[in-house]
């Protein structure tokens, strides 16, 4: 079973403006961590953000903030006064944060690309 | 301070030869992750390992592929006969611990099968 999923292939946004990314995600595990990753065309993996399911805050980092809701799952990432420089791939992720996890799990991404 | 380092950052092998992808984590970290990403994809892991041990290589596949993780030097990750669809972006990433947190990721080796 998919473990995060990316319902948006693609979205544009006016620069200036704010753009939600959609990520949900799948685990039966109770302490997880929520992560997004920017890939821009130079293909290096940047990481943008941090929320554990425990955290009681949204996280927020800049202009990225994280829209956390446990009981639908769901990990949104919102970008405010969006940038050229935002245009890139944005990766959703989920780590278990128990002994066991090793591994992220990764959805399939969203081009963002923002207008000028 | 240099963040994870990949090399080469792109590789062009033909069909049936070997790949070498190397990687040096960030200094004081001794852990290593190795991920690969195909085309239009999501990174999917592949192995974590620590100094001279393989903690979880349930991601490799069982054939052509190896890791390691000397006590001296960078993990390498070694396709053996590789094939066309062998071709993909491989990332390293390390962390200082198997902490709680995220781990930095290289820049990535685009590995290319003509």
């Amino acid at each position: 079973a998919q473990k995060i999923t990316q319902t948006q292939p693609g979205m544009f946004v006016q620069e200036k403006e704010a753009v939600t990314l959609d990520c949900t995600y799948d685990t039966s595990d109770q302490s997880y961590g929520l992560f997004w990753y920017k890939q821009p065309s130079s293909g290096e993996m940047i990481f943008l953000i941090y929320q554990g399911s425990y955290d009681e805050q949204n996280a927020t980092e800049g202009r990225y903030s994280l829209n956390f809701q446990k009981a639908r799952k769901s990990a949104n990432l919102v970008i405010s006064a969006s940038q050229l420089g935002d245009s890139a791939m944005y990766f959703c992720a989920m780590r278990d944060l128990s002994n066991t996890g090793n591994q992220f799990y990764f959805g399939t991404g969203t081009s963002l690309t923002v207008i000028p | 301070n240099a963040g994870v380092m990949q090399n080469p950052r792109h590789l062009v092998r033909r069909r049936g030869q070997e790949a070498r992808l190397r990687c040096s984590p960030m200094k004081g970290h001794s852990h290593v992750y190795w991920y690969r990403q195909l085309p239009e994809e999501g990174l999917k892991f592949m192995v974590y390992l620590q100094k001279e041990n393989i903690i979880d290589e349930s991601g490799m596949p069982k054939e052509r592929f190896s890791a390691e993780f000397p006590k001296e030097g960078p993990s390498i990750l070694r396709i053996q006969q590789v094939v066309r669809g062998d071709s993909a972006a491989y990332f390293c990433a390390s962390s200082p611990t198997r902490d709680r947190g995220g781990y930095t990721f290289g820049s990535g080796t685009r590995l290319t099968v003509v």
